[in-house]
């Protein structure tokens, strides 16, 4: 069964800032990982798939990269409701998974 | 406009059964397969179940496999999940989510807004 490793569990930023969350892997999931961002009381939503691809009506500042063991979500500049937790997903491998998260909040 | 309303959550007792449903609205179950997504209270993401598209497959995390079954009714274009034997380690709000349409791709693209299940003496 895989893990997935979010880091940092916390990111503090200011608005306008530049965002960079990890996901790793306990092993690879090919290009097979997604991430969904959550507000409190919200469901999630997803942003991108297949590590790299934007999901349809997510803006550009948000994107993604990586393969195998270690990927990436940057957020460019931080805009007011971008401050939210973060989760990654693979779905390389049975069964799929869930990162523990990564919540940005306001500096 | 693509929705999906869960219902059917509430408190219930350890080793009792509730049925959760997932109402489908803007797109048709026969094309999609639907997942069930659960978040445990502060709490990460968990997948828990999912039927095929076509009706002809179920999955089920091991955490729940053989106490919990998902089904639907095409006429209502609704899925259920089915749960039994309930647990406290099965307190969560519990999501059910849209794959892509025609596959089984574990992708979630699609959320409700979730119902709460607590299960508590």
């Amino acid at each position: 069964e895989i893990v997935l490793t979010q880091s940092p569990a916390t990111l503090s930023l200011s608005p306008g800032e530049r965002a960079t969350l990890s996901c790793r892997a306990s092993q690879s999931v090919s290009s097979y990982l997604a991430w969904y961002q959550q507000k409190p009381g919200q469901a999630p939503r997803l942003l991108i798939y297949d590590a790299s691809n934007r999901a349809t009506g997510i803006p550009a500042r948000f994107s993604g990269s990586g393969s195998g063991t270690d990927f990436t979500l940057t957020i460019s500049s931080l805009e007011p409701e971008d401050f939210a937790v973060y989760y990654c997903q693979q779905r390389g491998n049975w069964p799929p998974a869930f990162g523990g998260g990564t919540k940005v909040e306001i500096k | 406009q693509v929705q999906l309303v869960e219902s059917g959550g509430g408190v219930v007792q350890p080793g009792r059964s509730l049925r959760l449903s997932c109402a489908a609205s803007g797109f048709t179950l026969s094309n999609y397969a639907v997942h069930w997504v659960r978040q445990a209270p502060g709490k990460g993401l968990e997948w828990v179940a999912v039927l095929w598209y076509d009706g002809s497959n179920t999955y089920y995390a091991d955490s729940v496999r053989g106490r919990f079954t998902v089904s639907r009714d095409i006429s209502k274009n609704t899925l259920y999940l089915q749960m039994n034997n309930l647990r406290a380690g099965d307190t969560a709000v519990y999501y059910c989510a849209r794959d892509r349409e025609g596959l089984v791709d574990f992708l979630f693209d699609q959320w409700g807004q979730g119902t709460l299940v607590t299960v508590s003496s």
